[in-house]
């Protein structure tokens, strides 16, 4: 089955500095790519996807990009705030076919 | 509107007991999944409903772990003679596509945490 590994498991920046978190997955079938956010007692909450038919995809601060050919995604956060501290997943599937498949989780603080 | 509500948000039992876990999806969502959640880890799949039926419970760890949604909202995690093990935070999530699971956005409620002693 699908396999996502995480890195890193914990970051931290300085308020203003940009993250990147970078996700592999194992099976090449997989062409749904989304990122969760969660907050210290809530659940996960999608923050953006993208989709094996696109290489990048921006929504105001946060961008993800996916390289099909090494089977990695990432995800880019700019001019970080305080309120970007959270845990990140990356997760991974077979639309139609497989369950959303998780990493670890990537542990982001924003140092103001 | 009302996101997906999941009761009791947090359960202490002992070893051997039973417990249930009652997951209220966002009205009209068909699709209802139930992911476990280990202290450090992402959320693990354990099943999916699409309306009344389990179409896919291949996350299920054994058979003590039982899922319904008889009437194809409102879903109930069943496990049977608790683990230590089974200490985690169980996460229920809905969706409202059809198309299959692992399909768009899932809207995932803030879990039950279980805490077998």
């Amino acid at each position: 089955g699908e396999n996502v590994e995480q890195h890193p498991s914990t970051l931290s920046v300085q308020e203003g500095d940009s993250a990147v978190i970078k996700c592999t997955y194992s099976d090449s079938a997989s062409n749904y790519f989304p990122w969760y956010k969660q907050e210290l007692g809530k659940g996960p909450q999608l923050i953006i996807d993208i989709r094996s038919n696109v290489g990048e995809k921006k929504d105001q601060r946060i961008a993800v990009t996916l390289n099909k050919t090494a089977k990695h995604f990432s995800l880019h956060i700019t001019e970080t705030q305080p309120e970007d501290s959270a845990v990140y997943f990356c997760a991974a599937s077979i639309p139609g076919n497989t369950p959303l498949v998780f990493g670890k989780g990537t542990r982001l603080s924003v140092i103001a | 509107g009302a996101g997906v509500s999941q009761t009791p948000s947090n359960k202490v039992t002992e070893k051997g007991k039973y417990v249930e876990l009652r997951c209220d999806p966002i009205s009209g969502h068909t699709a209802l999944y139930w992911y476990r959640q280990s202290l450090g880890q992402g959320p693990e799949f354990l099943i999916y409903f699409q309306g009344t039926g389990a179409a896919d419970d291949s996350g299920l760890p054994n058979d003590r772990f039982f899922a319904v949604r008889p009437e194809g909202s409102v879903s109930t995690l069943k496990i049977q003679r608790t683990e230590r093990g089974d200490s985690a935070v169980y996460l229920c999530a809905s969706s409202p596509g059809t198309s299959g699971m692992g399909t768009g956005e899932l809207f995932f409620g803030e879990g039950s945490r279980l805490t077998v002693l």
